[in-house]
């Protein structure tokens, strides 16, 4: 398993705006899957984007991800209050139950 | 049933006490995984169970004792705990432990523990 590292550590935007959050890793994987936390809460699967896949959407979600790079990114379009949270990034090196989360991004969205 | 609960919400104990941490989930799913997480920390792998057998164990003191009597039921026995112990414990499941990563994670929305 390998860690993230998410880019921005921290956001803050309006409502309506976009948000754009980046995750960086180091090794080879077969996956890299998205997780949003709000405060004190458990986290909550978001988006699950194979290697060989370079854009996937779900609602207001769009996640791209470059292999070249080891980069992958999450925009949260239209933003509303009630996305404010962490959103963790989690490499997937397949064929392992050793799913490992970066630092995160604080995404607070105002009004 | 799509969700993994934990039970309790809050917990109070002080470091000669010994308590349980219980987490279930009816999803069918054969992989569940303890995490741990401080405050504005990642939550961080404690103990993963495939098909109730213990398959990884990150190292983690023997004062947290995991147990999964059966496919849907996992335990956290916890016993002479330090205050540092305090901290948010996240009970999670996934579809296939062979292939976990392929899956995502559903997790529960945790034991709030502090230790005095």
């Amino acid at each position: 398993s390998q860690q993230g590292e998410e880019d921005p550590q921290a956001l803050s935007i309006q409502e309506g705006e976009n948000a754009t959050m980046n995750c960086s890793y180091k090794t080879s994987i077969n996956n890299l899957q998205w997780y949003r936390q709000n405060s004190g809460r458990g986290l909550v699967h978001l988006i699950l984007i194979r290697s060989n896949e370079r854009e996937k959407h779900s609602g207001r979600l769009r996640v791209t991800l470059d292999t070249s790079k080891k980069s992958s990114s999450l925009l949260i379009t239209a933003s509303r209050a009630a996305d404010t949270a962490s959103y963790f990034c989690a490499p997937g090196t397949g064929g392992g139950n050793k799913l490992t989360f970066g630092t995160g991004t604080q995404l607070k969205v105002e009004l | 049933d799509t969700e993994v609960t934990q039970t309790p919400k809050h917990l109070v104990m002080g470091m000669t006490n010994k308590k349980s941490l219980k987490c279930e989930q009816h999803m069918g799913h054969r992989a569940m995984y303890w995490y741990k997480q401080k405050a504005k920390k990642p939550p961080e792998l404690m103990f993963v169970y495939s098909y109730e057998k213990l398959s990884i164990n990150e190292s983690v003191p023997s004062r947290f004792s995991p147990e999964c009597p059966n496919s849907s039921l996992l335990n956290l026995h916890l016993h002479a705990l330090q205050p540092e112990d305090s901290a948010l414990y996240l009970c999670a499941s996934s579809q296939d432990p062979g292939d976990s990563s392929n899956y995502g994670y559903t997790f529960g929305s945790g034991t709030r523990l502090t230790v005095v």
